[in-house]
């Protein structure tokens, strides 16, 4: 089946745009992740939905960034008046309703701001 | 705060050879250890997971060894082979009905030379 899809792949801004960055799911997956990677570091997570529940947002650097999830189904992260520290992959991921189903990962936004 | 730290951050093997990996963790109260395996470009793939309750679990040339006294935890990659080349990043996390958010370790890029 569909993998997770993200799109754009790549998105170049210029510093003080704004930004979305789109997330669509595996079908079924009731939890939605985003993580940022920075060139050579490890995976930051941003925000997590479950369900109806509402979204943990505790790893937002700042209140420059946003999240929602429609309908259970896709998800849109938006960077408001993007920064060149926010230059990133930034990750999505989904994962099934049962407690050990594994993340599954899209390919990423390349996020450049110049 | 790290909460998960990866050791080496970059490994070169010779083909055939043994390729080990290492993780530490803070949290006493993860309860599930997985690693993801990442090619350029692509986002990261579920590769094999433990769970607390057992001591070593072994995937064909993959093996998690895990130490619960010394909150730590390793993947050996058996007879590797160039394919095997990619970034690994090792993740903990405490199941629960909520979902399954995972904590990064900074990643460990391996080559294997022919």
């Amino acid at each position: 089946g569909a993998g997770v899809s993200q799109s754009p792949s790549n998105k170049v801004t210029e510093k003080g745009k704004d930004v979305e960055l789109r997330c669509d799911p595996i079908s079924g997956h009731t939890a939605l992740y985003w993580y940022r990677q920075s060139l050579g570091q490890g995976l930051e997570f941003l925000i997590y939905f479950q369900g109806n529940s509402a979204p943990d947002k505790s790893g937002l650097p700042s209140d420059r960034f946003s999240a929602e999830r429609t309908g259970g189904s896709v998800s849109t992260l938006t960077i408001q008046r993007t920064q060149q520290e926010d230059s990133a992959v930034y990750l999505c991921a989904s994962s099934g309703p049962d407690r050990v189903s594994p993340l599954h990962f899209g390919n990423g936004t390349r996020l450049t701001v110049t | 705060q790290q909460q998960v730290k990866q050791s080496p951050q970059s490994l070169i093997v010779q083909k055939g050879g043994i390729s080990i990996i290492n993780c530490a963790y803070e949290n006493t109260a993860f309860d599930y250890f997985p690693w993801y395996q990442q090619f350029p470009g692509k986002g990261p793939a579920l590769l094999i997971a433990i769970r607390p309750d057992v001591s070593e679990k072994k995937e064909g040339r993959f093996t998690i060894s895990f130490n619960k006294s010394a909150k730590q935890f390793s993947l050996h990659i058996m007879d590797s082979q160039p394919g095997d080349s990619a970034t690994y990043f090792c993740a903990a996390s405490r199941l629960s009905n909520a979902g399954n958010m995972l904590t990064f370790g900074g990643g460990t890029r391996l080559m294997v030379k022919p």
